[in-house]
Parts: structure tokens; sequence; C-alpha cells
């Protein structure tokens, strides 16, 4: 069963206007940790930000905003004023404590292209 | 500090020949990942260490892969024989067990083309 979910596959926006990744996930667990990963063209993969399951306070790092809610298992991510340099696969990812070692779990991806 | 770091970065190859993908993790780290990204079946884990111990194996698609970790500063992935496939970008990470947060840092990555 897939344990992250991004529904979109690919987002198309203009320079400027707000963009919102979803991602769903799924877990027994009640200790976990919730990532977002971002992929370039350049092919590398980007830590961006780190939540873990008791922490639901939604945060902001410039113009990256995330939006955590346990009750709907949603860890969502907004771009605000995107920037074409905001280009890229965007990849949520789930890490479980299953045997005393954490693995990720990652979603699909979402494909953002920003557009001058 | 340097990252992880993993050669080579670019790999083509023909089906039948062996592949061997190399990995350096970041110095401390104890726990290596290999991971496996392609169009149809997006970022797989194939396996993992810890200690330099294989834990989890289970992604491991076929017999034709293998991996090792010798040394805490080295694993290798290894095909053969290699078949098209086969052809993927195979990323190798690490982190910190003690962490215990599962944060992963990458490497840039070896793209494989198995012709």
């Amino acid at each position: 069963a897939q344990k992250v979910t991004q529904a979109q596959t690919e987002i198309s926006v203009v320079e400027k206007e707000d963009v919102t990744l979803d991602c769903v996930y799924e877990t027994r667990d009640t200790t976990y940790y919730l990532f977002w990963y971002k992929q370039p063209p350049s092919g590398e993969l980007v830590f961006l930000i780190r939540r873990n399951s008791f922490d639901e306070q939604n945060e902001i790092s410039g113009r990256y905003s995330w939006n955590f809610q346990k009750s709907t298992s949603s860890f969502n991510f907004t771009i605000t004023a995107s920037q074409v340099v905001d280009s890229a696969v965007y990849f949520c990812a789930l890490s479980e404590d299953l045997t005393g070692d954490y693995k990720l779990s990652f979603g699909a991806g979402t494909t953002v292209t920003v557009r001058a | 500090d340097a990252g992880v770091i993993q050669s080579p970065r670019h790999e083509v190859t023909e089906m039948g020949q062996e592949v061997t993908l190399r990995c350096k993790p970041i110095s401390g780290h104890n726990s290596l990942f290999w991971y496996r990204q392609t169009m149809m079946r997006g970022l797989e884990l194939l396996i993992y260490f810890n200690n330099n111990v294989p834990i989890d194996d289970s992604g491991m698609p076929e017999d034709r892969f293998s991996a090792k970790m010798p040394n805490a500063s080295f694993s290798t992935l290894k095909i053969q024989p290699s078949e098209p496939r086969d052809s993927a970008v195979y990323f190798c990470a690490s982190s910190l067990r003690q962490s215990n947060t599962g944060e992963l840092f990458f490497g840039e990555g070896s793209r494989l083309t198995v012709l």
C-alpha cells in the first residue's frame, strides 16, 4: 500500500502565483517524521523540511510554508510568490520507526513548472 | 564538510555487462541507503546498512543486484549481469542513526544507462 500519496502529478503556474502541493500519508505509528525534498533539474535531492508527529505547528521559511494536519494525515507545502527557480520535482516522504531504523518512503512527486 | 560522494556520475554500458556503483557516506554517519529512481516506480529503497551490516534488502529487485559495505566509509552496489530495465538513477544516502529522525543526506546520484 502506498504510504505517501501526492495526487498532483504536475502543476504549472505563472511567476508570482502561489502554489500548494498536497501530501497525504498513511501510518500506524504514533511517532513518525514527514519530509519535503526538492529535486531541481540538475537531479540532486535537496532537503527542505522535517516535521515530527508531535509537532503540528505550521512552519514558514521565507516563501515556503507547511501545513501539517494529523486529523487528515496531510502535510501540505505552499510556495508563495513562485519564481522560475522553484521549478523542480517536489517529494513528500514519511519516516516510520518500524524496526528501530527509520526508512524514508517517498511519494511519487509533483513536478512544478513556474513560467516567467 | 563533504557530502555523500557517488561515482560514477554517469555510466553507459551494454546489456550483460557488470556495473559497480560506489558511495562514500558522510563521515560519522552510521546508516547508509541505496535508492533507485525511475519514471515508472519513483524513488525506491533497495537496501540499507547500519554500522556496515545489511539490515533490510527486501527492495533489491533480483539476485543480479548485490550491495556491500566493507567499512564505514565505502559501499558498492553491483549489478551483474545488467539489463536495459536497470536503467535508472541510483542514489546513495547516509544518516546518523542516533538522530532517529530519518533525515537522509543524498549524493548526486549515478545515472545508469544499459543499452
